[in-house]
């Protein structure tokens, strides 16, 4: 079975900082890994996705994440975070082959401070 | 481009009564998934629906919870005799392919037992 830890709980960083929130996954085989992104009261929204090729993927908002293969991790990161970063991070990851369900870490809770 | 509809928003009832929580997919999805999310546990992955089937539901309790996805008409998942455990957050979200593809997530329902 697969799992996921995301490393902090919380995160509090003043604007223009940089960012980079931890995520590793526990899975034998080739996986898809996700991040999405909870800004407060909205549905999860998809930052980025890896399936395949360069293991450095950029997605929306100017966030990017790292596929480590050897060290199990795809970490998000930011090079200066807004205010409006403000929300909650999840990285998931399924199995790539067969039908898999997506599996999600606990989530990452950034506060950004103006 | 409707996204997935989730509805009610938000849900009350009172221990012992019955919940229902209703998800219309994309346009063009057919696999539907459910999730909870508990404060501070990240999304727990409930079950999987293809029209007319269950495809996995091996995050369901045992007992009390029931999901369908009829030819017609939304996914439901049903929640019978309703306990204060039972108030969280329930997300669904469809995709077009299998499992190993992106999911997307519609509000939710959040659900409060009293």
């Amino acid at each position: 079975a697969q799992s996921v830890s995301q490393h902090n709980h919380h995160v509090i960083l003043s604007e223009a900082a940089s960012l980079e929130l931890g995520c590793n996954y526990s899975y034998g085989g080739t996986v898809n890994l996700f991040w999405y992104v909870q800004y407060p009261g909205q549905h999860l929204q998809l930052l980025l996705k890896y399936f395949s090729g360069d293991p450095l993927v950029k997605g929306i908002k100017g966030f990017e994440a790292e596929f480590i293969k050897s060290k199990f991790s795809f970490n998000l990161r930011k090079p200066s975070v807004q205010w409006s970063d403000t929300a909650e991070y999840f990285c998931a990851v399924n199995a790539e082959s067969g039908y898999s369900t997506l599996t999600f870490g606990k989530g990452t809770m950034l506060l950004v401070s103006p | 481009n409707a996204g997935v509809m989730q509805n009610p928003r938000h849900l009350v009832r009172r221990r012992g009564q019955e919940a229902r929580l209703r998800c219309s997919p994309m346009k063009g999805h057919s696999h539907v998934y459910w999730y909870r999310q508990l404060p501070e546990e990240g999304l727990k992955f409930m079950v999987y629906l293809q029209k007319e089937n269950i495809i996995d539901e091996s995050g369901m309790p045992k007992e009390r919870f029931s999901a369908e996805f009829p030819k017609e008409g939304p996914s439901i998942l049903r929640i019978q005799q309703v306990v204060r455990g039972d108030s969280a957050a329930y997300f669904c979200a469809s995709s077009q392919d299998r499992g190993t593809e992106e999911l997307f997530f519609g509000s939710g329902t959040q659900l409060s037992v009293l």
